[in-house]
């Protein structure tokens, strides 16, 4: 059973901090990892995608993975009131073969308090 | 360009009826998904094409399920004999192939409502 886990939340943080959010997976053969963000009401948009080890940045957002440790997270600095919704973690197990779609987390949801 | 379209935006049915949800891909994308998500829940995956075909249906909940996609393109997911459990949002993604880190780009879903 592939498991994808984050924190429910709520997660407040101030405005103009730094929001973390974390996740871990089960499958140790997963090959790319996905945040998503999604407004209530929305259907999730996507925020960034990471493959290799290490840090991606892309303006306010940092993604890091560790495939050792089997964990995911995602930084948003300078957080925004805009940045509070719900932040699903999605992991594509895909390796070659196969027909899965993307294994979700149940998302974090964030609060960035004014 | 347009992105994923889904038909309708929200469905009220009663138990015991069927129902047949749409989603149009974006133009070029060969791999299409079908995901849904209850409330307070997580997305679960149901369905994946590539092209017109299916590899697996496991994924389907039961067999009052089921999906077809015609021309490479719009993509069906028909729910016969629909009880109150079937209520979720109904959510569609394409991707342009079924590779790894592929990214799904997704519709803004079809609310069922099963009375």
């Amino acid at each position: 059973q592939k498991e994808v886990e984050q924190n429910s939340g709520p997660l407040s943080v101030p405005e103009g901090a730094i929001a973390s959010l974390n996740c871990t997976y089960s499958d140790r053969g997963s090959q790319s990892f996905f945040w998503y963000r999604q407004y209530s009401g929305k259907s999730p948009e996507l925020i960034m995608f990471i493959y290799s080890n290490g840090d991606k940045e892309d303006g306010r957002f940092t993604a890091q993975l560790n495939k050792a440790s089997q964990y995911v997270s995602l930084l948003i600095r300078d957080s925004q009131p805009s940045d509070s919704a719900t932040y699903l973690c999605a992991v594509d197990p895909y390796s070659g073969g196969g027909a899965d779609g993307l294994t979700f987390g149940k998302g974090t949801h964030l609060i960035i308090q004014p | 360009g347009a992105g994923v379209s889904q038909s309708p935006s929200n469905k009220v049915t009663e138990k015991g009826k069927d129902v047949e949800l749409r989603c149009d891909p974006i133009s070029g994308h060969t791999a299409l998904y079908w995901y849904r998500q209850s409330l307070g829940q997580g997305l679960e995956f149901l369905i994946y094409f590539q092209g017109n075909s299916a590899p697996d249906k496991s994924g389907l909940p039961s067999d009052r399920f089921s999906a077809e996609r015609t021309g490479g393109s719009v993509s069906t997911l028909t729910i016969q004999r629909t009880q109150q459990e079937d209520s979720a949002v109904y959510l569609c993604a394409s991707s342009l192939f079924r590779r790894a880190g592929d990214t799904q780009y997704f519709g803004p879903g079809t609310r069922l409502t099963v009375l």
